[in-house]
């Protein structure tokens, strides 16, 4: 079943400006992890927070962890039209094997 | 960054035929290798672990018999889509899982269409 619910489902926005989505989980995790994917094509992974850290950073982007809501944010600061992509997170539950468990992802549209 | 590839990137086939998907990864080697699907639209849904030198972990809910998993090698790992139908209709995408690692590294996907 889907641990991860993100919102907003889809998101548009003008370049130059930032984008945020978040993600809420429902178990413990071992780590949560930020993915890329652009139309019909792999995923890219972007960001992974394990669940003793509470932000990190990885050039435009910005993850935060807050295990006490179960939930995380991704943030993309001055977006470029190169950013439009579907972004999904996905939870490595404890005891979970590494396997990932993704929530349902946020269309991004950043137009010119 | 570590490259994981899928052959073929796309197929058709008849109804009742098998089709086979390979992953590899190319520069490094992989114990374990996960199999995803993605209908249009939707997110992707963990079919299965796939383990080198032993049987295949199957999610609840996935035919075993007809989603057959191999992974004799610690570089490659293929899912074979027995007796194919409409509904197989997916995208399907592995990964392999980077040794000492908690990083999963994506393929780019293979597109099945089911006539």
């Amino acid at each position: 079943s889907q641990q991860g619910e993100e919102d907003p489902q889809a998101l548009s926005i003008q370049e130059g400006e930032n984008a945020t989505m978040n993600c809420s989980y429902k178990t413990s995790i071992n780590n949560l992890q930020w993915y890329r994917q652009n139309s019909g094509r792999g995923l890219v992974h972007l960001i992974l927070i394990r669940s003793n850290e509470r932000e990190k950073h990885s050039g435009r982007l910005r993850v935060t962890l807050d295990t006490s809501k179960k939930s995380s944010s991704l943030l993309i600061t001055a977006s470029r039209a190169a950013d439009t992509a579907s972004y999904f997170c996905a939870t490595d539950l404890t005891g979970g094997g590494n396997k990932l468990t993704f929530g349902t992802g946020t269309q991004l549209k950043v137009e010119l | 960054g570590a490259v994981v590839s899928q052959h073929p990137s796309w197929v058709i086939c008849k109804s009742g035929t098998s089709v086979k998907i390979e992953c590899r990864s190319l520069d490094f080697q992989a114990t374990t290798m996960f199999w995803y699907r993605q209908f249009p639209k939707q997110s992707l849904m963990l079919m299965a672990t796939s383990n080198e030198g032993s049987k295949a972990t199957y999610e609840q809910g996935v035919e075993k018999d007809k989603f057959l998993i191999n992974h004799a090698s610690l570089t490659l790992s293929t899912l074979t889509v027995t007796s194919a139908h409409p509904e197989d209709s997916s995208f399907y995408i592995c990964s392999a899982l980077s040794p000492g690692s908690d990083t999963q590294y994506f393929g780019p996907g293979t597109r099945l269409t089911v006539l």
